[in-house]
């Protein structure tokens, strides 16, 4: 299975700003995919990403809300933008392993705006 | 739309107890089955997964889980747990047909075993 970074940890911050979110991962994958993870309540999709192409969002996400980029094959990242309480959540990053269909995690970002 | 649901939001039993998490699934056409479990302050982990074959699949831990086709279900057991074993639970399905690589999540259980 992959290993799985992401920066920051966990983050404060003021509604109305934007964060970006890093996902590194130590091999070289085809997908990686942005969850969010809201206080109580599951995971939900935000949007698929791959190397090269735009990100494919999630009904209910969209782009300018949620940019994420995807330089390569073992880095991606998300930002959350024009940030308001209600983005606060832990945000995830997965990719998928070498088997088919199978998805690996990252620790999550928590972020909480005030 | 692929939908998940998992019976129980919590569980609270006592070590030795056995345990079992209900999940049932909404598509009627080809799918891939996760269990995947979260324990305090760790990150999301794969349990075990079903794709083809044998429908009780074992998984880490001594947890197992058995795909009913007829009933749209792939509950979670595992005989006696251990309070190592509080964690929460998220059952996931995968319906490649209908949407490729991405996986639907259940709302989670959370288990608390007490010692």
């Amino acid at each position: 299975s992959a290993v799985i970074s992401q920066k920051p940890s966990r983050d404060i911050c003021q509604r109305g700003t934007s964060l970006t979110i890093q996902c590194q991962v130590d091999s070289q994958v085809t997908m990686m995919f942005w969850y969010r993870q809201q206080p109580g309540q599951s995971l939900t999709l935000i949007a698929t990403a791959n190397q090269g192409s735009e990100a494919t969002y999630e009904s209910g996400f969209v782009i300018d809300k949620f940019p994420i980029s995807r330089p390569n094959l073992t880095f991606s990242t998300l930002t959350v933008s024009n940030m308001s309480p209600e983005d606060s959540s832990i945000y995830l990053c997965s990719v998928l392993g070498s088997l088919p269909y199978e998805q690996y995690f990252g620790p999550g970002t928590r972020l909480t705006v005030t | 739309a692929q939908s998940v649901s998992q019976h129980n939001h919590h569980v609270i039993l006592s070590e030795a107890a056995s345990l079992e998490l209900g999940c049932n699934y909404s598509y009627g056409g080809t799918v891939n089955l996760f269990w995947y479990v979260q324990y305090p302050g760790q990150h999301l982990q794969l349990l075990l997964k079903y794709f083809s074959g044998d429908p009780l699949v074992k998984g880490i831990k001594g947890f197992e889980a058995e795909f009913i086709k007829s009933k749209f279900s792939f509950n979670l057991r595992k005989p006696s747990v251990q309070w190592s074993d509080t964690a929460e639970y998220f059952c996931a399905v995968n319906a490649p047909q209908a949407a490729g690589n991405k996986l639907t999540f259940g709302g989670g259980t959370r288990v608390l075993v007490k010692p």
